[in-house]
């Protein structure tokens, strides 16, 4: 079965621009979350989605989005880039939303804002 | 008060002793423990979960939780080099959210 998949692997991005990440599930799991991960604050929970909706939100601004597709692959958008936003960003599947820790995690996009 | 705290080491261990690595979690209504394991420029893995207070045991990994304490820790026995990683305690948080510690690096020494 294959992994949780997320693209771009890399990418480097100017202040003030905005950004989309996406990923895709291991085939039959319904639950999506998403991490930052950086030295300082270490992996931090952005968002989780099912069946195509928000069922929680951590502590980040209004410029951190996302959305779920019928098929479960999810995006994260991040508008207005500023410098701090540079991290590692993680993306994980589960079977449903009751086993969020039993989560498979992605490869991660490794944002550059510079 | 960090939510989830965990020493950042990094602890290192000679190749064959046993590995203990702590957790301490400040939300009582935590139901759910779970072990990942971050190799340098890797994402996490799941090597562990627990949900009752006690032990658990899947080969050379342990799972001890105490509710009691608001603590939980691993242990890895007959430590490896190749467990030589990073590895992140997280507990859910009201509606599942999962919440993660800092991390505790490893480092076995051969």
């Amino acid at each position: 079965k294959a992994g949780v998949t997320q693209t771009p692997r890399y990418l480097i991005k100017t202040r003030g621009q905005q950004v989309t990440l996406s990923c895709s599930p291991i085939s039959g799991h319904r639950s999506v979350s998403w991490y930052q991960q950086t030295p300082g604050q270490g992996l931090q929970f952005l968002f989780e989605y099912f069946s195509e909706t928000q069922r929680n939100k951590g502590n980040f601004p209004g410029r951190f989005s996302g959305r779920q597709f019928s098929n479960s692959r999810s995006e994260m958008n991040v508008s207005t880039l500023e410098l701090g936003d540079s991290a590692l960003y993680l993306c994980a599947s589960s079977p449903e939303p009751g086993r969020s820790g039993e989560q498979y995690f992605g490869p991660g996009t490794r944002l550059t804002v510079t | 008060q960090k939510e989830v705290e965990q020493n950042s080491g990094p602890l290192s261990v000679p190749e064959g002793a046993i590995a203990s690595l702590n957790c301490t979690y400040s939300d009582r209504g935590s139901q759910s423990f779970f072990w990942y394991r971050q190799y340098s420029g890797k994402s996490p893995e799941l090597i562990m979960f627990i949900y009752s207070n006690g032990d658990k045991e899947d080969g050379r990994f342990t799972a001890q939780l105490n509710k009691a304490s608001q603590y939980v820790s691993l242990l890895i026995r007959d430590s490896q080099p190749s467990d030589s990683a990073t590895y992140l305690c997280a507990a859910t948080q009201g509606a599942q959210k999962l919440v993660f510690g800092q991390g505790t690096r490893l480092t076995i020494n051969p």
